[in-house]
């Protein structure tokens, strides 16, 4: 099973706002990333999870929060968004150390 | 800063006909991912090359790590409408632990 899910599919939120974007996946692996895309673009690394901790942050504004409560879970959570900010968020898992990351469907949020 | 120059940039070929698409750097890396991405969609692994000169298939596609490690193709045969999409190599350089650099990604379209 080389899945990894993620929710919502779409979300709509204002700037004052405060949601959460949520990642699952159960291949056992113990890295886990967060990617912001624009349209036609390649994914931009956000945050990167070993071993539920936090390894790499890519000097990403603090309105944008990372959580993982396990192994298998990795949460975003999202205050006082720019509309700047709208963008696919994906979520990615694989081995720590491995390179072949694998991705989820992504979340497509809209900041208005 | 981006370090991938994936080429071309867009493609556009009639159906039953076949797909070359590469990526070059100045630096070395120690694997090379190529994923496909529907509109909407997360990045879908396509093929993961770990060594040098290593050849790859999957069904219709073929991937190889060049053996200067500094450069990747994939080629797709007898393309068929559903190859559309865009196309990125992704790769890990010896210096950057968990990160990828991606290519800016190859658009396909088919005409049927």
């Amino acid at each position: 099973d080389t899945e990894v899910t993620q929710t919502p599919k779409h979300l709509v939120m204002g700037m004052t706002n405060k949601k959460s974007l949520k990642c699952e996946q159960h291949m056992g692996h113990r890295a886990m990333y967060w990617y912001k895309q624009k349209a036609k673009k390649p994914p931009e690394l956000m945050f990167v999870y070993s071993y539920e901790k936090l390894s790499i942050n890519e000097s990403v504004p603090s309105r944008f929060s990372p959580e993982c409560p396990n192994s298998s879970l990795l949460n975003l959570h999202l205050h006082a968004l720019q509309p700047e900010d709208s963008a696919l968020y994906l979520c990615a898992s694989s081995q720590p150390y491995q390179e072949t990351q694998y991705f989820g469907p992504g979340t497509r949020l809209l900041v208005l | 800063g981006q370090q991938l120059n994936q080429s071309p940039q867009s493609m556009f070929i009639q159906e039953g006909e076949d797909v070359s698409m590469n990526c070059t750097s100045s630096s070395i890396f120690n694997t090379w991912l190529w994923y496909k991405q529907d509109p909407g969609e997360g990045p879908v692994l396509l093929i993961a090359l770990y060594k040098a000169g290593e050849l790859t298939s999957n069904g219709r596609l073929t991937a190889q790590f060049g053996i200067t490690r500094k450069d990747s193709f994939l080629n797709i045969s007898a393309s068929i409408p559903s190859d559309v999409g865009i196309y990125f190599c992704a790769g890990q350089r010896e210096t950057s632990g968990s990160r990828l650099t991606f290519g800016e990604g190859t658009q396909l379209t088919v005409n049927p």
